[in-house]
């Protein structure tokens, strides 16, 4: 019954490894986010997909790389995991639709990355 | 730059007692504004919205209210519970129609028994 549910919910890792975070959505939204929350709780955009496509990329650095290979899934793969890397990634969806108008967004449990 | 800020990050209450959050931000063409509450654990929580063309609205124990004029907006909470208990975020939808939204700092509201 989880709107919005993200996997893994804990990930720990060392410097220099790779790791995905997968997202989905049964909601039926046509626009899915990923949000990172640092040590004070601050919320910041990464990426926007709508209907698969790449809206928003809020100057991420290059080794994270989103993947939405349909509108109920935005996957973040990471390359090269660094210190700086470590916080609690959130995945997000909404219905923006034509009118483009603001709605809600719905937010998965977050997953916490601890790079070590 | 785009900015919402929120006046302080604890906000301490008795159980029973009214609660205010505030918020202000800074982009005028923000015409959609949301708050959430994030328990510790769990991910940010929908609790009322509200457009610009309202200055007023009311859920169950919440009130939203929104001040152009002076780019405030604020939360109420009526005889807050500790369930309650949790961060709270006010966001913006900025000069964007991308659905993204600007978040503040976040304010914590402990109940006190």
């Amino acid at each position: 019954d989880t709107a919005v549910s993200q996997t893994p919910k804990y990930l720990v890792t060392q410097m220099g490894n790779d790791k995905s975070i997968k997202c989905e959505q049964n909601l039926g939204h046509d626009t899915m986010y990923w949000y990172k929350q640092d040590s004070k709780k601050f919320l910041k955009i990464m990426f926007s997909y709508n209907n698969k496509e790449l809206i928003i990329n809020e100057t991420v650095p290059n080794r994270f790389s989103p993947k939405s290979p349909d509108k109920a899934h935005l996957n973040l793969h990471i390359n090269s995991l660094e210190l700086g890397d470590s916080a609690v990634y959130f995945c997000a969806s909404s219905q923006i639709g034509q009118r483009s108008t603001n709605e809600k967004l719905f937010f998965g449990s977050g997953t916490q990355l601890s790079v070590l | 730059g785009e900015s919402v800020g929120l006046h302080l990050p604890t906000l301490s209450v008795q159980e029973g007692d009214n609660s205010i959050i505030n918020c202000a931000y800074s982009n005028s063409a923000s015409d959609y504004f949301i708050w959430y509450k994030q328990e510790s654990g769990k991910g940010p929580q929908f609790i009322i919205d509200i457009r610009s063309n309202m200055d007023k609205r009311q859920g169950q124990r919440v009130t939203v209210l929104l001040n152009k004029t002076v780019k405030h907006l604020s939360l109420q909470i009526a005889a807050t519970q500790p369930g309650d208990s949790a961060v709270y975020f006010c966001a913006e939808n900025g000069s964007s129609n991308t659905g993204k939204l600007i978040f503040g700092q976040g304010t914590t509201l402990q109940v006190k028994p």
